[in-house]
């Protein structure tokens, strides 16, 4: 089967740094990564599509600057919070999508707690 | 536009009982239906889908859900509970084609008690 990964699984951070989470497509070629986000007892909330060597398309309400995604390459993926806040905590999925699967395929998830 | 409702948002069972968690969907075309179970501080793992075909679909742990065009349901079922089942369970929906974003329930928490 298709198997995303994501790093790291949990980290904590001082507000006011970045934060980098990477997910990678271990045995098949992404040509399309989403990147979720999940707040306690809620279920999961579309923030970007990425395909590959293009910008990222964002959902409504989801700040571009704060929320940098890069998707350089086939198998990775990254989403880099800028300026983490303490309300940027909160539980990040990412998933992908290859050209001869009809479903999405989703990560572990990034607990990231911001001081 | 697609939308999905879980209607139950927690379901208590004793362990070795039946149960059922509920999703109905809208869409005005076609879909693809997936169940998704979550445990604590874990990402999503995929139970069972729906693609086409038989409309009673099996799935890991001993689930098994039926989809019912007409009432446009895809309701999730276990005939015996363990209490490792305790987790969340997410029914998602997306349409064939492009992408295959899917659009999720918000989700049913269900407690498996000894």
């Amino acid at each position: 089967g298709a198997v995303v990964s994501q790093h790291p699984s949990r980290v904590i951070c001082k507000s006011g740094t970045s934060v980098k989470i990477e997910c990678r497509s271990l045995d098949f070629q992404a040509t399309t990564m989403f990147w979720y986000r999940q707040f306690p007892k809620q279920s999961l909330m579309l923030m970007a599509t990425s395909n590959e060597g293009s910008k990222a398309t964002y959902e409504q309400g989801v700040e571009k600057d704060k929320f940098l995604i890069n998707h350089a390459s086939l198998t990775l993926s990254t989403l880099t919070v800028t300026s983490a806040h303490p309300e940027d905590s909160s539980f990040y999925i990412c998933s992908a999508h290859g050209q001869s699967y009809n479903e999405q395929f989703f990560g572990p998830g990034t607990r990231l707690t911001v001081l | 536009a697609q939308s999905v409702t879980q209607l139950d948002s927690q379901v208590p069972v004793f362990e070795e009982a039946p149960v059922e968690l509920r999703c109905n969907y809208s869409s005005s075309v076609s879909v693809y239906l997936f169940w998704y179970v979550q445990y604590p501080n874990q990402g999503l793992q995929l139970l069972l889908k729906y693609l086409s075909g038989s409309t009673l679909v099996k799935g890991i742990n001993g689930f098994e859900a039926e989809f019912n065009k007409s009432q446009t349901s895809f309701h999730l079922r276990k005939p015996s509970v363990h209490i490792s089942d305790t987790a969340e369970y997410f029914c998602a929906v997306s349409e064939p084609g492009g992408s295959y974003i899917p659009t999720f329930g918000r989700g049913t928490s269900l407690i498996v008690h000894p």
